[in-house]
């Protein structure tokens, strides 16, 4: 069974730092590309960055660019995503979902982890 | 606002046909295949058709997508009441990007 699970949220304040961290079970991690999309309280979808299966390949939405790390451990089955300079609008449950590459789709979704930023 | 567009909100009875739309450009939906993912309340999103109109496993085959141009269409046949959700488009931009519609909330009255 295919098992996406994130953890690293909580409250922060403005311009701090945070990682998240999304442990992947039940699949071969390396073969597949991995998202991060966020969902702000009450609104829509967003996709935040994407990566390939070796790392070579990082893809990011502007709003993020330069704050925001994707990173992955394929010996840990791990993806990460390193928070710099949060602000109340990175203010949102963030799922890992496995897959994203630009013909592909994200098959499989974590429960999420909110990141609240916040004085 | 989203790059994508979708109606904010859609509705119908027990058993009735409904359709969501989805409208892009030429550098995303025009040029690229697009996705859907249904959101039940208070749950994570789950894909719901890939590839414009290829369902998963275990998608019920009441639900069905296409493609023209740079739109999208989810349709639903046989509403159900456990439909009621909250459903997304999304495609691949040429701008190195994915991009989402705003969501469509449908209401099963």
């Amino acid at each position: 069974e295919v098992q996406l699970v994130e953890s690293g949220g909580g409250l922060v304040q403005p311009g701090g730092s945070l990682r998240l961290s999304c442990a992947a079970s039940g699949f071969t991690f390396s073969s597949y590309w991995m998202t991060w999309v966020r969902q702000a309280p009450g609104k829509g979808l967003e996709w935040v960055a994407n990566i390939k299966q070796d790392g070579s390949e990082k893809y990011y939405v502007d709003s993020v660019k330069g704050r925001f790390t994707i990173s992955r451990d394929n010996a840990k089955n791990s993806l990460y995503l390193q928070m710099n300079s949060l602000r109340a609008e990175d203010t949102a449950v963030y799922y890992c979902a496995r897959g994203g590459s630009s013909s592909g789709w994200n098959s499989y979704w974590g429960q999420g982890t909110l990141v609240t930023v916040s004085s | 606002q989203s790059v994508l567009t979708q109606p904010p909100s859609a509705s119908g009875t027990p058993g009735q046909w409904v359709t969501i739309s989805c409208s892009g450009s030429s550098s995303n939906i025009g040029s690229n295949t697009v996705n859907w993912y249904q959101q039940l309340p208070g749950t994570a999103p789950k894909l719901l058709i890939h590839s414009n109109s290829q369902r998963p496993s275990g998608v019920p085959d009441r639900f069905s997508g296409s493609k023209s141009g740079t739109s999208a269409s989810l349709a639903i046949s046989g509403l159900q009441s456990e439909d009621e959700a909250d459903y997304y488009c999304a495609a691949w931009d040429d701008s190195l990007i994915w991009v989402f519609g705003g969501g469509t909330k449908l209401t099963v009255l």
